[in-house]
């Protein structure tokens, strides 16, 4: 595998379930974000890990639990979520440690993984 | 506050022809740097090209070239000799000096290449 991959591709929950989202990078990059890609809407950041720290949580529902055990793993834990979680939800990570800045140094992208709630 | 703004949510383009796609920024950060990004029906963000802001030089990678225009706050993305895979979102986004790393994106411009 090479680049960035998120398992699973598609996923259709309801929301009485619990079901867990996972993303692996494989080009040993510092950061690894979680984006939520509604209809309509621009790109929003959940959450950042930077080495395997949290630095950044936009305001996220606490029913979206991240988790990240090492620094090529993030995880998107989810419980109890509403219709208006459907979403495209894509991973990516970077080189520079998120609470860093060097411009350069691009997002590399998942695939996503296309939740609908029901 | 940093913002990204695309004003074309939907552009038309004839096979082999060029396009511009406009994108304008706002940011108080001395030093930023901008992205675009195109996402095809698959969902995955493929990155075509960076600008930074202290760049002489507008940026190209082959058929993609940054007309970056300082002044303007805008960094517009040209495809060249346009081809039926271009056809997708591109999005622009920017990540400032004193934003920690996080890269703000634009609401997309959905880009359909004519035969």
């Amino acid at each position: 595998e090479t680049g960035v991959t998120q398992t699973p591709r598609h996923l259709v929950m309801g929301m009485t379930n619990k079901k867990s989202l996972k993303c692996e990078q494989h080009l040993g990059h510092n950061a690894m974000y979680w984006y939520k890609q509604s209809a309509k809407k621009p790109l929003e950041l959940m959450f950042v890990y930077s080495l395997e720290e949290r630095v950044e949580n936009n305001s996220v529902p606490s029913r979206f639990s991240p988790e990240c055990p090492n620094s090529s793993h993030l995880f998107l834990h989810l419980h109890t979520l509403q219709p208006e979680d459907s979403a495209l939800y894509l991973c990516a990570s970077s080189q520079d440690p998120a609470g860093g800045f060097r411009a350069y140094n691009e997002q590399f992208f998942g695939p996503g993984t296309r939740l609908t709630v029901l | 506050a940093q913002k990204i703004t695309q004003t074309q949510p939907g552009m038309f383009v004839q096979e082999k022809e060029a396009v511009t796609l406009d994108c304008t920024y706002d940011t108080s950060d001395p030093s930023y740097g901008l992205f675009w990004y195109k996402q095809p029906s698959s969902g995955e963000m493929i990155f075509l090209i960076y600008q930074g802001s202290y760049d002489q030089q507008n940026a190209t990678e082959g058929r993609y070239s940054l007309n970056f225009q300082k002044a303007r706050k805008s960094a517009n993305l040209v495809i060249s000799a346009s081809q039926l895979g271009d056809s997708a979102m591109y999005f622009c986004a920017m990540k400032g000096e004193n934003q920690g790393g996080k890269l703000i994106f634009g609401q997309g411009t959905e880009l359909s290449v004519k035969p």
